[in-house]
């Protein structure tokens, strides 16, 4: 499998203007994490999915934020307007639910960094 | 969730053994420990994970005490590719959601 994949890796943009983020997790898992890390607040967690549906956005910074996954395959984060204060590194993760002898183990992206002018 | 509190950083010496230490006073009975390292520019990677005792695998061996207010990783014999940032994580056994603090920048020097 070739991990999760996330696009685009660098994405530099203009303040008002609107990103999309992509992630395509591993095939077989059924949770789906948007993560996001700066050096002030470190990694935060933003919502996370499970089978598609969205269990927890408490994460998500404010309305200018929203994140879907219409399929199993593909997940997306939008910011709409975003703000210079949104640049960070975003990272997608991928995981299964837990059974018996299984292991709590997120597998992440390799992150998109958004710059924000 | 558990809250987590682990030194902010560590220097050691290639060859070294190292040992970074986390306190999470309010585990809960069903709260796994976990260790996550994250490498500049990727995404975090599990190392390994436990309940009590020891755990060991390829990578680091994880030392839990009976009272399970603290665990202690353990890296034997670092090298220079060792350099990240370490987090411990109490999660839910049942749960799949990970809250990450702020983790252990382990530099390691020639």
């Amino acid at each position: 499998d070739a991990g999760v994949i996330q696009s685009p890796r660098h994405e530099v943009t203009e303040m008002g203007q609107e990103v999309t983020l992509r992630c395509k997790p591993i095939s077989g898992h059924d949770y789906l994490f948007w993560y996001r890390q700066t050096m002030m607040r470190g990694l935060e967690l933003l919502i996370y999915f499970n089978n598609n549906v969205p269990i927890d956005d408490s994460g998500m910074p404010e309305d200018r934020f929203s994140a879907k996954m219409p399929n199993a395959s593909f997940s997306t984060l939008k910011i709409q307007p975003s703000e210079p204060r949104d640049s960070a590194v975003y990272f997608c993760a991928s995981s299964k639910s837990k059974d018996r002898v299984s292991y709590n183990e997120q597998f992440f992206g390799p992150g998109t960094r958004l710059t924000v002018l | 969730l558990a809250k987590t509190t682990q030194p902010i950083s560590m220097d050691s010496y290639e060859g070294q053994e190292v040992n970074i230490t986390c306190s999470h006073n309010n585990i809960a009975t069903n709260d796994y420990i976990t260790w996550y390292q994250q490498f500049p520019s990727q995404g975090p990677r599990f190392i390994i994970q436990g309940y009590k005792t020891k755990v060991t695998n390829e990578v680091a061996s994880l030392f839990i005490p009976a009272d399970r207010k603290s665990s202690t990783l353990s890296l034997p014999r670092v090298s220079l590719s060792d350099t990240a940032v370490y987090y411990c994580l109490v999660d839910l056994y049942a749960g799949n959601m990970l809250t990450f603090g702020g983790g252990t920048r382990l530099m390691v020097k020639p």
